[in-house]
């Protein structure tokens, strides 16, 4: 099945430790996209990628970075992780990002920052 | 500028009672909306979507919504919860590449 893979699926880091996270997918789409999703909220856009056109929210934090080195994977890099970056993270893919399109998600990962 | 409300962030239901999740929608044009499902520890599994092909659409596990313009509304519905269908749920409404999410409502199935 097509599908959206993040790996892994639980990260652990230190207090300003850089950590990575990895975002595959296998659905040959244009469009990738980075969430945060904190404790009992709805997923907030970090940035999203249209093929290598780089998207950035305004409000999204200079500490977390993304990297998509082809059409299949998508990285997103934190640099220095604070206590408030502890969240889940969840990648989503769509064809060309048109308001009628769905949105596929990976199952996430959830980073813990000690 | 488009936004979606969920009435009400957490609902209980009886296992074998009506399920009805509650979404009202602002938008200058006609909108598209989904509704996603979010176990624990999981990302988000779209259960139904609306394009403006038919106002009652019908998704996966047993739910549906139905969309109505002049209540500006896209209430989901199943008719016997099952105690599975504990989870939260987001409803959605887009743009370009941008969705925007309502705050979710959490559904507890009481045995």
């Amino acid at each position: 099945d097509a599908m959206v893979i993040q790996n892994p699926r639980y990260q652990v880091t230190q207090f300003g430790k850089p950590v990575t996270l990895s975002c595959s997918q296998t659905l040959n789409h244009n469009v990738m996209y980075w969430y945060q999703q904190k404790s009992s909220q709805a997923p907030k856009l970090l940035f999203h990628y249209y093929d290598k056109d780089f998207n950035n929210e305004a409000d999204t934090p200079d500490n977390f970075q993304s990297r998509r080195p082809n059409t299949s994977f998508c990285f997103l890099d934190i640099r220095s992780p604070g206590l408030g970056d502890a969240a889940m993270y969840l990648c989503a893919t769509s064809r060309e990002g048109t308001n009628q399109e769905t949105q596929y998600f990976g199952p996430g990962t959830r980073l813990l920052v000690l | 500028a488009q936004s979606v409300t969920q009435l009400g962030s957490h609902v209980s239901v009886s296992e074998g009672a009506l399920v009805l999740l509650r979404c009202n929608y602002s938008s200058s044009v006609p909108p598209y909306l989904f509704w996603y499902v979010q176990y624990p520890n999981q990302g988000l599994q779209l259960l139904l979507k609306y394009t403006s092909a038919a106002t009652l659409v019908k998704g996966i596990n047993g739910f549906e919504a139905e969309f109505k313009k002049s209540e500006t509304s896209f209430h989901l519905t199943k008719p016997s919860a099952h105690m599975s269908d504990a989870a939260e749920y987001f409803c959605v409404t887009s743009g370009t590449y941008k969705y925007i999410f309502g705050t979710g409502t959490r559904l507890k199935v009481l045995a």
